[in-house]
């Protein structure tokens, strides 16, 4: 069936990094955006990167913009994102998400993974 | 960035209930929002998109409306496994942006 599943959450101190993973199934993963999505504790959703179909092009928001890279292995249908300099800020359930459709304009989010915690503390 | 606002933040509601969940936009975005239902260490799912589009498989009791910069989600008759937070999202442009939520819960 249509899955997505992260992994690479963790206990991370601040200043170092860590790389999440998504690993795809159930669809053709090369034909799709790709985001992550991120929910601090108690909190609400927040967008965290988009990445297109191919790699092409990729979209942050600004309180990542710079620390933060999402990529993709469309040949291990595998999502990635490799955060820098990380800040108690940064402590969330970090959660892939695909876009409804291949279209290059923004879409909704039609599968979600189960998620991952980064922890970001001394 | 374009601004989400949901009200109310917290619902209070019985089985079969018609409930009402609005959702504003700082500025238009024609009809590019979204729909998500969240429970208690789950992710999020989708319900609807366009603004009113079901999402397949979503019980036809939910349905949105609206464009522009005012939204609403309604559910015609509120069923026991529908007590949980709900989000808006815009989808206008990157950068994308949620609503705070709203929480259903029993009353």
């Amino acid at each position: 069936q249509v899955q997505l599943v992260e992994s690479g959450g963790g206990v991370v101190q601040p200043g170092r990094s860590l790389r999440l993973s998504c690993a795809a199934s159930g669809f053709t993963f090369s034909s799709y955006g790709m985001h992550w999505v991120r929910q601090a504790p108690g909190k609400g959703l927040e967008w965290v990167a988009v990445i297109w179909y191919d790699g092409s092009n990729k979209y942050y928001a600004d309180s990542v913009k710079g620390r933060f890279t999402i990529s993709r292995d469309n040949s291990k249908n595998t999502l990635y994102l490799q955060m820098n300099s990380l800040r108690a800020e940064d402590t969330a359930v970090y959660y892939c998400a695909r876009a409804r459709s291949g279209a290059l304009r923004p879409q909704a989010f039609d599968i979600w993974g189960q998620g991952t915690m980064v922890t970001v503390s001394s | 960035d374009i601004q989400m606002t949901q009200s109310p933040s917290t619902l209070s509601a019985s089985v079969g209930d018609r409930v009402t969940i609005t959702c504003r936009a700082s500025q238009s975005i024609s009809s590019w929002l979204a729909w998500y239902q969240q429970k208690p260490g789950k992710a999020p799912k989708l319900l609807i998109y366009k603004a009113s589009s079901l999402e397949s498989g979503v019980p036809s009791r939910f349905s949105g409306s609206g464009s522009g910069t005012e939204f609403t989600l309604t559910i015609s008759s509120l069923q026991p496994d529908d007590f949980a937070t709900y989000y808006c999202q815009q989808y206008n442009s990157y950068w994308l942006t949620f609503g705070p939520g709203t929480k259903v819960d029993i009353k």
